[in-house]
């Protein structure tokens, strides 16, 4: 079966210094893979999102990803944390078959120190 | 700029009602879907609508229904709460012919006591 994992549920960073958060997945083909942002009480808002060609996947707000076939990863970076980043971050791929439906992982609490 | 919009933000029930929390979504995207977020476990997809009067289940449907009588509008039913429904409540849309990724409405958070 599909599962995305977050293996860090709490990280903490300071304020100007790089982020990378990381995220597995188990699929059997190349996955829709997507990273959304919950702002403290606030909906999901997505920062980005993979479907094919260049594996370097531009965001909002100045983050980044990477997807890495070999690694099944598709970790989450940002080179210059800022406190109004503090929120709660969600990893997700797209169940097969062009369903629509996406299957999340626990998600990562980043906390900015200043 | 899709919108989701939900019916509250906050609500409070007692154990038994009947509750409804109301979803609506203004880009006319076929696809909706309801899921709970607690802590530690992420988001669950409880029911999704792929089409008007079309409904699915989804991880955790149990003690849950759904509605779907408008394309715009997507009810999640609790038909008789239970403390355990505690939680914060997501609905999302995603169009069927672009990529699906899905928008969100802000949440509402269920208590019941």
């Amino acid at each position: 079966a599909q599962s995305v994992t977050q293996p860090d549920i709490h990280i903490t960073v300071s304020e100007g210094a790089s982020l990378e958060l990381r995220c597995n997945y188990s699929y059997g083909a190349t996955p829709y893979l997507f990273w959304y942002v919950q702002s403290p009480g606030q909906g999901l808002q997505l920062l980005l999102k993979y479907f094919s060609g260049d594996t370097l996947v531009q965001g909002i707000k100045g983050f980044e990803a990477e997807f890495k076939r070999s690694q099944s990863s598709f970790n989450l970076r940002k080179p210059s944390v800022h406190w109004s980043d503090a929120a709660e971050y969600f990893c997700a791929v797209e169940v097969s078959g062009n369903t629509g439906k996406l299957i999340f992982g626990q998600g990562t609490t980043l906390q900015v120190k200043p | 700029d899709v919108k989701v919009t939900q019916s509250s933000r906050y609500l409070v029930k007692r154990t038994g009602e009947k509750v409804f929390l109301e979803c609506v979504q203004d880009m006319d995207h076929e696809n909706m879907f309801w899921y709970r977020q607690d802590p530690g476990l992420g988001l669950r997809l409880i029911y999704f609508s792929y089409d008007v009067k079309m409904k699915e289940k989804g991880d955790i449907p149990e003690g849950y229904s759904v509605s779907r009588e408008k394309k715009e509008r997507f009810s999640l039913i609790l038909e008789s709460a239970s403390t355990n429904q505690t939680s914060m409540y997501l609905c999302a849309s995603s169009s069927s012919i672009a990529v699906n990724e899905q928008f969100f409405g802000p949440g509402t958070r269920l208590t019941v006591l």
